[in-house]
């Protein structure tokens, strides 16, 4: 039973747009939420988290949205750069170890 | 770099064979995490330790094992090893295991011919 899903496999924007990554989890008991970005042949990066008290949290370029009622969270890039060409992990807690959604692979074009 | 330490890096190695991959968290951090990413899929939850107990079990097979020591770092042993066991295994950190994030390793990939 996968709890945490990414329905999209990939993604690709122009420089400078806005990425939006979607993911949508079943479990409502997960009340803490993260995205990791991951580089080849490198470990997943820790970007930016949420908790289920709020529906927004913004760190520079990066903001994550959180719906409860839909079980969906959303993480936008603005603007997205040529660096932030990866793949990303939507994560979720519930006082143990972070289930993971299944990554989305982000091209940003120059 | 994130403080967590992986060795070794790559490890080949034959079926039926046991190996032992090691994790030296993040200094301070007293949970520690062992995932399987297999084929550029998602990570898969193995299993935790907190100070030294094991906390949390995932989808860990009963050939794999862990332990955490008294100086926190852990171990992974993978035995009578098959062809599908080849993987990224990770090892991630964390101070509590409640609301937090946890730290990742650069993992050890392992090759199983």
């Amino acid at each position: 039973d996968q709890q945490v899903k990414q329905n999209s496999p990939s993604l690709s924007v122009q420089e400078g747009r806005i990425s939006i990554l979607n993911c949508d989890y079943t479990n409502s008991m997960f009340d803490y939420f993260l995205w990791y970005k991951k580089y080849p042949a490198e470990g997943p990066t820790f970007l930016i988290s949420i908790s289920s008290i709020k529906d927004k949290n913004e760190d520079g370029r990066f903001t994550v949205f959180l719906n409860k009622s839909a079980k969906h969270l959303s993480l936008h890039i603005v603007p997205s750069q040529p660096g932030d060409s990866a793949v990303y992990f939507c994560a979720a807690n519930k006082g143990r170890a972070l289930t993971f959604g299944s990554g989305t692979r982000l091209q940003v074009q120059p | 770099d994130s403080g967590v330490t992986q060795t070794p890096k790559h490890l080949i190695t034959a079926t039926g064979q046991r190996v032992t991959l090691r994790c030296s968290p993040r200094s301070g951090d007293l949970s520690v995490y062992w995932y399987q990413q297999s084929l550029d899929q998602g990570l898969q939850f193995l299993i935790q330790y907190y100070n030294g107990e094991e906390r949390a079990k995932g989808n860990i097979l009963e050939r794999f094992s862990a332990q955490q020591f008294p100086d926190l770092h852990s171990e992974l042993n993978l035995s009578s090893l098959e062809l599908g066991d080849s993987a990224l295994y990770f090892c991630a950190s964390s101070v509590t295991t409640v609301n937090t994030e946890a730290f990742f390793g650069q993992g050890t990939r392992l090759t199983v011919v």
